[in-house]
């Protein structure tokens, strides 16, 4: 079965800290896309980066970056000298595109609340 | 560019009262999604919409109707409102598998 845990519920730090979100993935396919959103205090749900899961080059866009590391099945994000701004809750998403599904069937982690103090 | 359009963006109805929530994308998407956010639950898929004149169930469908008017509209109904409603409910849409959905505003229900 398909499965994302994001065993971290709530995390805070202190503003220009570094912080990583842990994302674990479960699933039985080759073939799959994994996902990272963001959901500001205002309360829409925005995309950060896809990635698939033949590609397991980091990825690092201004202060955010990803490390996938299929041996671990972990997708991880790391948020570098953090802001007030990037406080939300963040989820991390797999599609698994090896299933015979007709739609894009997204399973969703739990989330987690990460509170920047100034 | 608009992504997607949900319309109201905040609803208070009363138990038993019907209302329909509206979704339009305007990127040429060929699926959507109906989501419902709630505390420690997550989102939970409630309706799809594979591709124009499909639809089916998700998770938790149980009060709600769907109807995928065209391919840019999917809404979503429910007929007879209760307080478990309550919600913030998320219309999605994605190109194909894979490709991730791109999620509307939000719409806050509450049912009194």
């Amino acid at each position: 079965a398909q499965k994302v845990t994001q065993a971290q519920t709530e995390i805070s730090v202190v503003e220009k800290e570094d912080v990583t979100l842990d994302c674990v993935y479960e699933t039985r396919d080759t073939t799959y896309y994994l996902f990272w959103y963001k959901q500001p205090p205002s309360g829409e749900l925005v995309f950060l980066i896809r990635r698939n899961s033949f590609d397991e080059q980091n990825e690092i866009s201004g202060r955010y970056s990803w490390n996938f590391q299929k041996s671990t099945s972990s997708f991880n994000f790391t948020i570098t000298a953090s802001q007030v701004v990037d406080s939300a809750v963040y989820f991390c998403a797999l599609s698994d595109v090896g299933m015979k599904t007709s739609y894009d069937k997204v399973i969703f982690g739990p989330g987690t609340s990460l509170s920047v103090i100034p | 560019n608009a992504g997607v359009t949900q319309t109201p963006k905040f609803q208070v109805l009363k138990t038993g009262q019907s209302m329909t929530l509206q979704c339009a994308q305007d990127m040429n998407h060929n699926s959507m999604y109906w989501y419902r956010q709630d505390p420690g639950m997550g989102l939970r898929l409630i309706y799809y919409s594979a591709s124009e004149g499909t639809t089916d169930k998700g998770e938790v469908p149980n009060g709600y109707n769907v109807s995928r008017l065209n391919k840019r509209e999917f809404s979503l109904r429910l007929e007879s409102a209760a307080p478990s409603q309550t919600s913030v409910y998320f219309c999605a849409s994605s190109e194909w598998r894979g490709y991730g959905y791109t999620f509307g505003s939000g719409t806050r229900l509450t049912v009194v």
